[in-house]
């Protein structure tokens, strides 16, 4: 069993749409969970950081992160054709140092 | 402000070769991490080095080893290729090796090498 499992989608949506990603995990140590987004033949970048559970919002971007079902979510408000890319998560624990855990992706796809 | 840099962007290799790739960190940062995304997959972590010393080491063999440079920069050596090492290898930089941390731990991803090996 994987560390974070993550569904690998693809997720088509239409533009507008309100869009949820999710994450579940086994490590109990992970403390500080991210969200990245990924275009086609680029790095990540990083979309959303939240260090334990609770919600943070971000423009149209929620992070939520519930440690007690190990289960992590973002939520993509009013989604747009640029908002078409791979999103990664990714958890570490304290004193990981830059050894971060991602799960395999989910690529979406917002149309017009 | 120049970003993370890494070279080269595409390279292709022969099985049992070996391979380096480089990367300059992002200004002011003094931490690289290496990472290997094969195909339809997540990054997994090879390891780290701060002060030109390997800090933390992933679930890779010995093929796969690194350098730090006075300047931060950084190189990623695999020996002895094997198909399965066919992947994007991401370098990633940060300040004073802690993760995560808003503004001052951010962990910057360069655009990748992509390493195809026959």
């Amino acid at each position: 069993q994987k560390e974070v499992e993550q569904d690998p989608g693809p997720l088509s949506v239409p533009e507008g749409a309100i869009v949820s990603l999710n994450c579940t995990y086994s490590n109990s140590a992970f403390q500080y969970f991210m969200w990245y987004r990924q275009y086609s033949r680029k790095g990540p970048e990083l979309l959303m950081y939240t260090y334990s559970s609770g919600n943070k919002e971000d423009g149209r971007f929620t992070a939520q992160v519930d440690k007690s079902s190990k289960y992590i979510s973002l939520f993509i408000r009013d989604s747009q054709p640029s908002d078409s890319a791979t999103y990664l998560c990714a958890m570490s624990h304290t004193g990981g140092g830059n050894k971060l855990t991602f799960g395999t992706g989910t690529q979406l796809k917002v149309e017009l | 402000d120049a970003g993370v840099t890494q070279s080269p962007t595409h390279l292709i290799k022969t099985r049992g070769q070996q391979v380096t790739l480089r990367c300059s960190p992002k200004s002011g940062h003094d931490t690289v991490s290496w990472y290997q995304q094969a195909l339809g997959q997540g990054p997994q972590f090879i390891f780290q080095y701060y002060e030109e010393e390997e800090r933390q080491r992933g679930n890779f063999p010995d093929r796969f080893s690194g350098h730090q440079y006075p300047n931060y920069s950084s190189e990623l050596n695999v020996n002895a290729l094997l198909l399965g090492d066919s992947a994007l290898y991401l370098c990633a930089s940060s300040l004073r090796g802690v993760v995560a941390v808003p503004n001052t731990g951010e962990l910057f991803f360069g655009e990748g090498s992509r390493l195809t090996v026959l």
